[in-house]
């Protein structure tokens, strides 16, 4: 069966510090990779996707940054973090198909202090 | 472009009261249709899906949805209310398996 990990689950920075979150799944191969946002009480918001090794899609333009080094592997990443970077971060991945649904991983609560 | 609506941010009903969770979308070709369950500070669990065939779809934790073409609808019900349905739901959209557009969220609150 299938699973995905996200690390770290919570995590506390400073304005202006670096930040890598990542995220691997297990069980599949040459999945689309998707990174959302959640800003308290709000809802999904698409950063970024990723449909094999090296291509990635931004859907917002913003201070983050993703990458996917490994097929079953996708980071996010930001040299500065800003106060408005605080929020849920979830990964999620879907198998090359029409009709199939996206898995979520358990997400990663980031508060930029 | 899709679109996605959830009417409500906010549904308080009664343990054992009918839960009705609306969604409407907008979409050029035949969407595939998705509603998500979300507990606090967790992932999102899929809770049913449409994509073809019959347009009643019955999901996980006694929850349905019926898909209505002709109002853009996919409202999801339940016959009766659980304390333990409390949690944020959100309905989505994909034409093409690639790109998933989400609905806001609507927060289901269970009285006792």
């Amino acid at each position: 069966s299938q699973t995905i990990h996200q690390w770290p689950a919570t995590l506390v920075q400073p304005v202006g510090s670096p930040l890598s979150l990542e995220c691997t799944v297990e069980g599949t191969s040459n999945p689309n990779l998707y990174w959302y946002r959640q800003a308290a009480g709000r809802g999904l918001q698409l950063l970024f996707y990723s449909v094999g090794i090296g291509q990635i899609s931004s859907e917002v333009p913003q201070n983050l940054s993703a990458s996917r080094p490994q097929d079953r592997q996708f980071i996010l990443s930001s040299k500065k973090l800003l106060l408005s970077d605080s929020g849920f971060y979830l990964c999620a991945w879907t198998r090359l198909a029409v009709n199939n649904e996206q898995f979520f991983g358990p997400g990663t609560r980031l508060t930029v202090l | 472009a899709q679109s996605v609506t959830q009417l409500g941010s906010h549904v308080s009903v009664s343990e054992g009261a009918l839960v009705l969770l609306r969604c409407n979308y907008s979409s050029s070709v035949p969407p595939y249709l998705f509603w998500y369950v979300q507990y606090p500070n967790q992932g999102l669990q899929l809770l049913l899906k449409y994509t073809t065939g019959a347009t009643l779809v019955k999901g996980i934790n006694g929850f349905e949805a019926e898909f209505k073409k002709s109002e853009t609808s996919f409202h999801l019900t339940k016959p009766s209310a659980h304390m333990s349905d409390a949690a944020e739901y959100f309905c989505a959209v994909t034409q093409y398996g690639q790109n998933f557009v989400f609905g806001p969220g609507t927060r289901l609150s269970v009285l006792p």
